[in-house]
């Protein structure tokens, strides 16, 4: 099975960086996914990583671990509307592929 | 906008009742995914269609069923409604079999009274 640990909450003033964790323990591993889902809308992809290291991508970037089992998304400049839910899901290496999303973890961006 | 549609948007029924989801996914895409949230419980897969034919089996209860058709869309039917069956059902499309990145549609929020 597969288990994936977030924060719940996390709070940051805007134009500022924040670094929202993800730990996993799975059998096998094929991939990192992180979502951001604003209050009742779709997830929306971020970002994908396979192999160690750092991806980046405009104001986000995702960090990858798989020796320790561990991510992180990485928002810079932040913006009120980057309030939202952050999802990490992880594919393992079962034959369906289907990636197991974590509970969340709600960001609060104030003034 | 991901490219992929649900209808309805919102569904009220009541307990005991039988509703049908309804989903199509992203022009190309071969596999439609089905994922309940709810407040408690977060993203639950259900079941995922390839091309037609059923892949992957999750948490879906017995009084759920799921089809894919022929041009792709896909249908989720939620019998015997309980109030626990209260939530918002995505749809989620990829380009293959499931290597792919899914993208999610904007959801049906069902509440059942």
């Amino acid at each position: 099975g597969q288990n994936i640990d977030q924060p719940t909450e996390m709070t940051a003033t805007e134009g500022a960086i924040v670094q929202i964790n993800c730990t996993y323990q799975t059998s096998g591993f094929n991939g990192l996914f992180w979502y951001q889902q604003h209050a009742g809308e779709a997830p929306t992809f971020l970002s994908y990583n396979v192999l160690d290291g750092l991806e980046e991508k405009g104001r986000f970037s995702s960090f990858l671990s798989r020796s320790k089992g561990y991510s992180y998304l990485l928002l810079k400049e932040l913006q009120m509307k980057d309030s939202a839910s952050y999802l990490c899901a992880v594919r393992g290496s079962g034959g369906s592929y289907i990636p197991t999303f974590g509970r969340g973890t709600s960001l609060i961006v104030h003034p | 906008d991901s490219g992929v549609t649900q209808t309805p948007k919102h569904l009220i029924t009541a307990t005991g009742q039988r509703v049908t989801l309804r989903c199509s996914p992203r022009s190309g895409d071969l596999s439609v995914y089905w994922y309940q949230q709810s407040l408690d419980q977060g993203l639950q897969f259900l079941i995922q269609y390839y091309n037609g034919e059923e892949r992957a089996k999750g948490n879906i209860l017995e009084r759920f069923s799921a089809q894919q058709f022929p041009d792709l869309h896909s249908e989720l039917n939620l019998s015997s409604l309980e109030l626990g069956d209260s939530a918002l059902y995505f749809c989620a499309s990829s380009a293959r079999r499931g290597t792919d990145t899914q993208y999610f549609g904007p959801g049906t929020r069902l509440t059942v009274l």
